[in-house]
């Protein structure tokens, strides 16, 4: 598709439930991300994926929360024995690699998705 | 650790009305710096996108600078209307390509 596109858009589910959340970034874009955005606060990272490298995973929350990303394409965000405290919209975001070795330019310019929003009940 | 501020919180201003929204960043070895915006219950919208090496970028009537010495960027909005209430979210990308975001401005501009 032309955008990111995510999946669900809402759910719903029991508190000790476990969740898939999916991205499907856009075409050609090497590097995806992952945040959440709590009612009223602003985006906390999550973790970033660039290419084959090992993934960034310095703010997942606790060890319930993992993501994968196959084939360098769509990525899965998983959340194991939700907790109320999980409610929140979680955004994903794409975009190319940047430039190494100090050069600048070329278009890094991140776009996100609608973001699926998780109720924990 | 890059710590990413934006001022004010939130802004009420009359339509018609120039605005600047302010963006401070702490790590001036950023990558580059993106404006986004944000209506109720929807994704991020790009808005600008401004490189490491540059000063500013236009669109229309949002004009976004950057003073990586100092670690501020500003949003200038001229002739506000009531469609540009939405909250504004200032992101800078590390040489790592880890992109920290500041919490937003909620803006309302007032018919």
């Amino acid at each position: 598709g032309a955008g990111v596109s995510q999946s669900p858009s809402n759910k719903v589910t029991e508190k000790g439930k476990d969740v898939e959340l999916r991205c499907d970034p856009i075409s050609g874009h090497t590097a995806l991300y992952w945040y959440r955005q709590s009612l009223g606060q602003g985006l906390e990272f999550l973790i970033y994926f660039q290419g084959n490298s090992a993934p960034d995973k310095s703010g997942l929350p606790s060890d319930r929360f993992s993501a994968e990303r196959t084939g360098g394409s769509v990525s899965t965000l998983t959340i194991q024995r939700t907790q109320q405290e999980d409610s929140a919209v979680y955004l994903c975001a794409s975009s190319h690699r940047r430039r190494t070795g100090g050069a600048s330019g070329g278009n890094t310019e991140a776009f996100f998705g609608q973001g699926t929003r998780l109720t924990v009940v | 650790k890059q710590e990413v501020t934006q001022i004010p919180a939130a802004l009420s201003v009359p339509e018609g009305e120039n605005l600047v929204l302010n963006c401070s960043f702490t790590d001036s070895a950023i990558y580059n710096l993106q404006w986004f915006r944000q209506d109720p219950g929807k994704g991020l919208t790009s808005l600008l996108l401004i490189q490491s090496s540059q000063r500013e970028q236009t669109s229309g009537r949002l004009n976004a600078s950057l003073d990586k010495s100092s670690g501020r960027s500003t949003l200038y909005i001229a002739a506000s209307q009531p469609g540009d209430s939405a909250t504004y979210l200032c992101a800078v990308r590390r040489r790592d390509d880890k992109i920290i975001f500041g919490k937003g401005t909620r803006l309302h501009i007032l018919p």
